[in-house]
């Protein structure tokens, strides 16, 4: 059982380059979540999905865009990274939106990104 | 939207003693409340939740107390042991609405032999 895959698991970037994340889960979870996690801020929402076809925006999305063509694909692009999106990226899923919906977030590995 | 304080930042208990993390939420619409559990270099992890229909929930050494008049709820570990040392999150959230869960800022657990 996979559940949920992110690539890469680390990335050293030029300022200004284009980075997309890659997520993907194989449990049918309805939601998906891109959360950034940066020591002493601990982890803050970029952007969510609830379905396939649509999202919205977290506490944090500016500089990121997402997009949910299908149930189990979730990509993060950055159009133009900078500095300050160094961070450790967690993709997550979760029922949300189902009768079966307890509420857990089930996370990946993370993505380690550095912005130079 | 909601707004999670959590602490303290950092805890140092001996072996064996207890440990207390204590955090508040704002919104007082959510009803769900749970802790995960971070090891260094790893993914978070659910280790136990509360929703807010109980006061209080326990899973062996582990238990989660919530006030929703006060709206704070806290993590009790007891007879701690050096595999609990983490970093820990709380988080709260309505299940019933559309975003994911808010998160403290994570309390870092150091258990000293």
């Amino acid at each position: 059982i996979a559940g949920i895959t992110q690539a890469p698991t680390s990335q050293i970037l030029a300022a200004g380059r284009r980075m997309t994340l890659r997520c993907t889960q194989d449990m049918r979870h309805n939601a998906m979540y891109w959360y950034r996690q940066d020591l002493g801020l601990g982890l803050r929402l970029i952007h969510y999905s609830n379905t396939a076809g649509t999202t919205g925006k977290g506490e944090v999305p500016d500089g990121y865009s997402v997009s949910r063509a299908n149930t189990d694909d979730f990509p993060l692009t950055l159009a133009s990274a900078v500095p300050s999106q160094t961070s450790v990226y967690f993709c997550a899923s979760s029922r949300e939106g189902t009768g079966a919906d307890t509420g857990e977030l089930f996370f990946g590995e993370g993505s380690r990104l550095t912005v130079l | 939207g909601e707004n999670v304080e959590q602490h303290p930042s950092t805890l140092s208990v001996q072996e064996g003693d207890s440990a207390v993390i204590k955090c508040t939420y704002s919104d007082s619409a959510s009803n769900y409340f749970p802790w995960y559990k971070q090891e260094l270099g790893k993914r978070p992890q659910l280790i136990i939740d509360i929703r807010s229909n109980v006061g209080e929930k326990k899973d062996q050494r582990i238990a989660v107390t919530l006030n929703k008049t006060a709206k704070h709820f806290s993590l009790h570990i007891t007879e701690t042991q050096p595999e609990d040392s983490a970093v820990y999150f709380c988080a709260a959230k309505n299940l019933g609405g559309a975003d994911g869960l808010t998160f403290g800022k994570g309390t870092h657990l150091i258990i000293q032999p």
